[in-house]
Formats: C-alpha cells, sequence, structure tokens
C-alpha cells in the first residue's frame, strides 16, 4: 500500500515569492493534516480537513498562507508571499477519520528554504 | 492548551536500554502516540496509550500514567538503527489533533 506522497521534497526560492506544496494520502483515508516543523523542534498543526471541509485551521496563517482539498482527497498547501521564517519541514499527513482516535501516517515532507 | 516536555537529547551504548520520559500537562486527553523520526525523513508511528499501563511491542514498550501526565518509551537491545529523534504527541480530548513535544534525539554508540 503507498504511504502519503508530497512533491515537491525541496523547494528553494526567494522572499516574496509564491509557493505551493502537494500532498496525496493513503488510499481511503477521510483526515488529511497539514504540518510545519521547524528544525529541532516537533511538528505544528497548520490545517486539518475532514473530506473537504477545513475542521480546524486555526494555527494557519491566514494572511499568507491558503489550503484546499477540493474533491477530499489530495490537497495543496500555499504561501503568497514567502518570508524568511517559513523556511521548514511541511509534513502532510494522512489518517482513516471518524469520531475516534486513529494513527496518523506521515509523508515525506517538503523542506521549503527562503533566502 | 497542552505544554509537552521530553529531554532533548539523550546518548547510549549500543545493546544497552533507553529510556525517554515524556509529561503533559492538558486540560483534556484522548491519548498519546509515540513517533520515531530519522533525519530528514518522515515521523512514524511506534505505539498510542490511552489507558494506564505498559504497551510491549518487541524491542520498544510505550508506559502511560494519565494521574501523573507522564509516560515514557522503552527502547530495548538499542541498534544504531535506533539512533533517531523521538516524539510525544498528546491528542486533545476534542477531535483527533496531535500536540507534539519538541522531541528526543537519541544517539546510539558503538
Amino acid at each position: 500500500e503507498a504511504g502519503v506522497v508530497q512533491s515537491p521534497r525541496y523547494k528553494i526560492i526567494e522572499k516574496k515569492q509564491p509557493v505551493a506544496f502537494w500532498c496525496n494520502p493513503i488510499s481511503g483515508h477521510n483526515t488529511l493534516y497539514w504540518y510545519r516543523q521547524n528544525l529541532g523542534q516537533g511538528p505544528e498543526l497548520l490545517i486539518r480537513y475532514e473530506n473537504e471541509e477545513a475542521v480546524d485551521d486555526s494555527q494557519l496563517p491566514k494572511d499568507r498562507f491558503s489550503a484546499e482539498r477540493l474533491k477530499g482527497v489530495d490537497s495543496t498547501l500555499k504561501i503568497q508571499p514567502a518570508e524568511l521564517g517559513d523556511s521548514a519541514v511541511y509534513l502532510c499527513a494522512s489518517s482513516l477519520g471518524g469520531p475516534h482516535t486513529d494513527t496518523q501516517y506521515f509523508g515525506p515532507g517538503t523542506r521549503l528554504t527562503v533566502l | 492548551g497542552q505544554n509537552i516536555d521530553q529531554p532533548t537529547e539523550m546518548t547510549a551504548t549500543e545493546g544497552a536500554i533507553v529510556q525517554i520520559n515524556c509529561t503533559y500537562q492538558t486540560s483534556g486527553f484522548n491519548g498519546l502516540f509515540w513517533y520515531q523520526q530519522h533525519a530528514g525523513e518522515a515521523p512514524t508511528f511506534l505505539s498510542y496509550n490511552v489507558l494506564d499501563g505498559l504497551e510491549e511491542k518487541g524491542r520498544f514498550s510505550s508506559f502511560l500514567s494519565r494521574s501523573k501526565g507522564y509516560s515514557y518509551l522503552l527502547l530495548k537491545e538499542l541498534q544504531m538503527k535506533d539512533s533517531a529523534s523521538y516524539l510525544c504527541a498528546v491528542v486533545e480530548a476534542a477531535g483527533n489533533k496531535l500536540t507534539f513535544g519538541g522531541g528526543t534525539r537519541v544517539l546510539v554508540k558503538p
């Protein structure tokens, strides 16, 4: 079974440029998460989707970050414009979903460097 | 909100045992996960505890005490490949939101 797929794996951009990350979750997983992980720290949740609905985006900096999951499968996270402090690894995770706690499975992440 | 503490770094010898502690303060609790993360790779699931007690899975065991807000991950018969960061994550009572600690970097030496 394929895991969570993310692309690109690495991205280097100059500040003020836009950037987008793509995620394909594990087949059949209804819940999708975007996390940001700074060096030497644990991941921090940015947004959580149940199917195509964003049910928790309280940690998403909405002035420059946006996300979508139009058909309830793939998702895109965008930053426009990027700032130096956005340099981090952006992780996508998915889980089966439902009312009970279930295990989140992570993709390899996109390492973003903003110059 | 959640406050999750774990040591930053630990060093141990191949074949030895290491215990990684995690303490948490939370207004709600719906379980605790441990993940392993090798440098530059995705976190991978190790264990989930929601009831008090010890869960054993091969060389790895995880313990939870809800009354003390405390968990540990025990790694036995350490191998070089166990050198990685170990992340403690607590599930809030509402929803499936994980809040991670900063991670403990374990270095296994020959």
